[in-house]
């Protein structure tokens, strides 16, 4: 699996939009891009994954270079319940490939 | 509330004793995932099940056992307890075999002193 690369802590302002950046130069064609977060020492939240395509859903948007190499997660609305640890993961598609789970970026949103 | 339910949630404990960890995944997902949490490691993956057989197997330590029901519920057995062994464990579920899109429990707490 390609290994990715996420700053190591970001702020944002409460009710600013939150993007964090995850860079994954090395991903194949066939890797999905998955985001997950982890609220203190609560189980990791899954919150979108797309391939190639931007994605949005009800919690976040992803949106993903043209090649591939890099990624962003869009928190529109930050709120202090999005504090939390924020993993880019990349993995193979329809494999029995498991998540590999990097340090990800401490997001802290300020009031 | 992922529907994955896991207890205890804490648990103290000494060196050298055995514990169980017990998984129930969400209704309808057949696929079990257990994972430890240190303070100086991220997550690590341990084990994978898939309707009561052993689907891939990671860094899990000979001590370490587990299992899934045809209940489809899961333990995970830790024996010869070390303090190393100090950590969160998490279950997860999929309702996919082959999927990235996990949901977690909210963790077993392990302390060994």
């Amino acid at each position: 699996d390609a290994k990715t690369t996420q700053p190591t802590s970001m702020d944002c302002a409460e009710g600013r939009a939150a993007n964090l950046p995850c860079n994954h130069s090395t991903i194949s064609g066939n890797e999905y891009v998955y985001w997950y977060r982890q609220i203190h020492s609560q189980g990791p939240q899954y919150i979108i994954h797309g391939l190639k395509n931007n994605e949005t859903n009800e919690m976040a948007s992803l949106i993903i270079t043209e090649d591939r190499k890099s990624s962003t997660l869009i928190l529109p609305h930050a709120t202090l319940r999005d504090t939390a640890v924020y993993y880019c993961i990349v993995r193979v598609s329809g494999s029995n490939y498991q998540l590999i789970w990097g340090a990800g970026t401490k997001l802290i949103i300020k009031p | 509330d992922s529907g994955v339910t896991q207890t205890p949630k804490h648990l103290i404990t000494a060196t050298g004793q055995r514990v169980t960890l017990r998984c129930s995944p969400r209704s309808g997902d057949l696929s079990v995932y257990w994972y430890q949490q240190s303070l100086d490691q991220g997550l690590q993956f341990l084990i994978q099940y898939y309707n009561g057989e052993e689907r891939a197997k990671g860094n899990i330590l000979e001590r370490f056992s587990a299992q899934q029901f045809p209940d489809l519920h899961s333990e995970l057995n830790l024996s010869s307890l070390e303090l190393g062994d100090s950590a969160l464990y998490f279950c997860a579920s999929s309702a996919r075999v082959n999927t990235g899109e996990l949901f977690f429990g909210e963790g077993s707490r392990l302390t060994v002193l």
